[in-house]
Formats: structure tokens, C-alpha cells, sequence
């Protein structure tokens, strides 16, 4: 079993829903991160939250809004996207940050497709 | 600005064979740490090795092992006599503040 579990894998969304993406780390580490992978582009850091406070904010479009709630629990809400929104969202946690020498484990992944 | 370049897009080899991955990074960084992550189908990265900066020493696990040059900022890794098993995507990562900069990818296929 994976440390980080990420639900669902898979969401087909329309463009007016509203739609959430969940992840839970059973690691007990202190930061959590959210990744775009699109095709054809490199990974994409979306957030980045360090003991439950955003601390990375890659210029990510309001559409898509995190909520951490604990240390082992993350959330994407998604709202009104597009379809070029379309990508495997990655959620990932590490023992603290990455500047610190830490790795980042990463989650199985939400396939998201908007229609 | 930080950067990762893996410049092969996509090898085949057929199994038992031994294949290399290329990466090279760019960094003002003294301090910095690099990453090899494996993506296989199911979309997962797996974490394979960290190194930091001031660590050359080669390391080897198994089948695999990791070149780390300085003087040529390259960070290789080297899979001995392929398997199927290991076909799927492969990333090098370097640290930049609280980020990892990826790399965009090497797509490896091992045929029987």
C-alpha cells in the first residue's frame, strides 16, 4: 500500500461542476504538494503546503483552490475548468521541505478529464 | 534560472541489454539535491535515489546505478541487463527552494 492515496482516480468532469480532489499521506510527514502533469509538458508544482500553511502558490488559475486541513489530508477543489485542464494531478509529501534535502513521495494519481 | 534537460525522448532495447539515461542540470545553487523518479503506467512516481551536491560517489543498487559528474552537471543512470518490468518513464529531478524542477522525461521500453 502506497503512503500517499489519492481518490478518486479517475474523474470525468463538465466545464460547470464542481468537483474535488482528495489526498491522504500515512507518512507522517509535514509538507504536502499538489503537481500538474500534462502531455507533452514537464511536471508542474501547483501548491505546496508546509504544517498545514500554503507556502507555494505557482501562479495556478483561482479555478483550482487547496484546502489543508491537517498534515496528512489535502484537497483540490475544482470549479468551472476547461478542458486544457485536463492532466494527472499528483499529490505528493515529504518529511519537511524540499530545500531541506527531503524527498518527495508521490500518490498513484487523479486522472482528470473535463468535457 | 534552475533546469533539467534529459535529451533522450524515448529508447527501445530488447531485454538483457544495458541502457543509460542522460541528465543534465543546470544550477547556481552550492547546495542542491538531485532526484531519479520511475513512472510506470499506472501514473505513480517512484522514488529511485536522492544525491546531494556535495556527494559524488557513485552509487549502485541491484541492476541499477547512478553516475553523479559535477564537472560536467550531469546525473546518468544506468540499468543493467533490462526487463521488461522496467519499461515506463523516468524523471530527474533537481531542487530549487521548496520545489523539484523535472526534467521532461525519458520514455523506456524493454521488449522480450
Amino acid at each position: 500500500e502506497t503512503g500517499v492515496t489519492q481518490t478518486p482516480r479517475h474523474l470525468v468532469m463538465g466545464m460547470t461542476n464542481k468537483k474535488s480532489l482528495k489526498c491522504e499521506q500515512h507518512l507522517g510527514h509535514n509538507a504536502m504538494y499538489w503537481y500538474k502533469q500534462s502531455a507533452k509538458k514537464p511536471l508542474e508544482l501547483m501548491f505546496v503546503y508546509s504544517l498545514e500553511e500554503r507556502v507555494e502558490n505557482n501562479s495556478v488559475p483561482s479555478r483550482f483552490s487547496p484546502e489543508c486541513p491537517n498534515s496528512s489530508h489535502l484537497f483540490l477543489h475544482l470549479h468551472t475548468l476547461q478542458p486544457e485542464d485536463s492532466a494527472l494531478y499528483l499529490c505528493a509529501s515529504s518529511q519537511d521541505r524540499v530545500g531541506s534535502g527531503n524527498t518527495i513521495y508521490f500518490g498513484e494519481g487523479s486522472w482528470l478529464t473535463v468535457v | 534560472a534552475q533546469k533539467v534537460t534529459q535529451a533522450q525522448t524515448e529508447i527501445s532495447v530488447v531485454e538483457k541489454e544495458d541502457v543509460t539515461l542522460d541528465c543534465v542540470y543546470e544550477t547556481r545553487d552550492t547546495t542542491y539535491y538531485l532526484f531519479w523518479y520511475k513512472q510506470p503506467p499506472s501514473g505513480e512516481l517512484v522514488f529511485l535515489i536522492r544525491r546531494n551536491s556535495f556527494d559524488e560517489q557513485n552509487e549502485i543498487s541491484g541492476r541499477y546505478s547512478w553516475n553523479f559528474q559535477k564537472s560536467t552537471s550531469s546525473f546518468n543512470f544506468t540499468i543493467t541487463a533490462s526487463q521488461v518490468v522496467d519499461s515506463a518513464v523516468y524523471f530527474c529531478a533537481l531542487s530549487e527552494g521548496d520545489k523539484l524542477i523535472f526534467g521532461t522525461g525519458t520514455r523506456l521500453q524493454v521488449f522480450p
